[in-house]
């Protein structure tokens, strides 16, 4: 069983609407949760991390993590054209250097 | 921000001939990777690194070797490529110190012909 799933698959918004993709871990262990962002013909990037229960926003970004459903959640609100991207959810362990992708979710914010 | 730098950026080779992508990072961090991607799918992990001197094997590592002569250079090498290795590589560098967080490499873009 795969460790980390993604939904959807893909998704698409217009632009300025709120686009919602989810996460969902199988390994109580982890504790360690970061959103990274790929745009075509680039490497995955880094977008966004969060560690405790809870909300964080940065930005047009909001993650949010429920350690208790192993669930979390990226919100991007005020979606623009330059998001459209492939979203990639990780999650890791404090001791253990392993670091679980999900497959992805393709957004598409159509102008 | 913290470089990782993949070379070549793409690389073309015949069936059964040796294949080396190499990954150098100047971030100082301790693990390093090995992914592949292909379309349709995500991120498959084929080795990492603990730090100098040592390998471990990811979830696909069937058909590849890697080498980390140093902190800074982690290599994958196909020893007898096949046309099923074309894919897109990328090398990604991390540890406690960036909590977690990874730094990818730009790609290589391999097609085994």
């Amino acid at each position: 069983q795969q460790k980390v799933q993604q939904s959807p698959e893909s998704l698409s918004v217009p632009e300025g609407g709120m686009a919602s993709l989810n996460c969902t871990s199988s390994d109580r262990n982890f504790q360690y949760f970061w959103w990274y962002r790929q745009h075509s013909g680039e490497g995955p990037k880094a977008l966004m991390s969060i560690f405790s229960d809870g909300d964080k926003k940065e930005g047009r970004f909001t993650a949010h993590l429920n350690k208790a459903s192993l669930h979390v959640s990226l919100h991007i609100r005020d979606s623009q054209p330059s998001d459209s991207a492939l979203y990639f959810c990780a999650a890791s362990e404090h001791s253990n250097n392993r670091i679980f992708f999900g497959d992805g979710t393709q957004l598409v914010v159509k102008p | 921000e913290a470089a990782v730098t993949q070379s070549p950026r793409n690389k073309v080779a015949v069936t059964g001939g040796k294949v080396t992508l190499s990954c150098n990072q100047t971030n100082n961090h301790n693990n390093m990777y090995w992914y592949r991607q292909d379309t349709g799918h995500g991120l498959r992990l084929i080795h990492y690194s603990y730090g100098a001197g040592s390998t471990e094997k990811g979830d696909i590592p069937d058909g590849y070797k890697a080498s980390r002569p140093s902190q800074e250079n982690f290599s994958l090498i196909l020893e007898l490529a096949t046309p099923s290795q074309t894919s897109v590589y990328f090398c990604a560098s991390g540890d406690w110190t960036s909590n977690e967080r990874l730094f990818f490499g730009h790609g290589t873009k391999l097609s085994v012909l």
